[in-house]
């Protein structure tokens, strides 16, 4: 069974850095890129970050670009988000997601996702 | 950027046909995804790849695409229903993920 469990959320003062963990059981995680995804209080999904099952390349919103780095290791099967300078517009849950790619270029989308973890940046 | 539009709101009564549009520029091109959200939990994902469903998601869950448009249809609206609905693609020209601004759906 799937199993992706985020941790590391918690209250932060605008400016401040928070580091986001997952940790995934269930599947090679080696061999799927992952994923982070949010949610602000009361609004919709927004794509946050993507790395490739290496870790070789990464991709990031244009909102969390030069702020927030994600990566990952494979020998703990775990899953980060370093985030920097934050703003209170990042406040959010945070969702880690397992990636499932299509071929011939046609995308992918998350066909797992963890229960997520609150952050929250206030004075 | 690419946008993806989705009604704020749909409301349906029990039985019936709900229909949750997702409205793209030649979204038809793409592959569109769908995922369930149900009040303080993780979002599901119900249908991917347009039409196809996960193993677990009823029957009554379907979708189809295209031209500027793709469509969430669940037939025999059951009250468990009631969820947001959001639709996501990817945008091969920025190489990133987009989701549609969610779809409430309320069962009356």
């Amino acid at each position: 069974e799937v199993q992706l469990v985020e941790s590391g959320g918690g209250l932060v003062q605008p400016g401040g850095s928070l580091r986001l963990s997952c940790a995934a059981s269930g599947f090679t995680f080696s061999s799927y890129a992952m994923s982070w995804v949010r949610q602000a209080p009361g609004k919709g999904l927004e794509w946050v970050s993507a790395i490739s099952g290496s870790g070789g390349s990464t991709y990031y919103a244009d909102s969390v670009k030069g702020r927030f780095t994600i990566s990952r290791d494979n020998s703990k099967n775990t899953l980060y988000l370093q985030m920097n300078s934050l703003r209170a517009e990042d406040t959010a849950v945070y969702y880690c997601a397992k990636v499932y790619q299509l071929p011939e270029r046609k995308g992918y989308y998350f066909d797992y996702w963890g229960q997520g973890t609150l952050v929250t940046v206030s004075s | 950027s690419y946008v993806l539009t989705q009604p704020p709101s749909v409301s349906v009564a029990p039985g019936k046909t709900a229909r949750i549009t997702c409205g793209g520029n030649n979204i038809g091109s793409k592959s569109v995804h769908w995922y369930q959200q149900k009040p303080g939990q993780a979002p599901v994902l119900v249908i991917y790849y347009d039409s196809d469903r996960p193993s677990g998601i009823p029957e009554r869950f379907s979708g189809s695409n295209s031209g500027n448009t793709a469509t969430l249809t669940i037939s025999r609206v059951e009250a468990g229903d009631e969820a947001d609905y959001y639709c996501q693609v990817w945008d091969s020209s920025s190489d990133l993920v987009v989701f549609g601004g969610g779809t409430k759906l309320t069962v009356l």
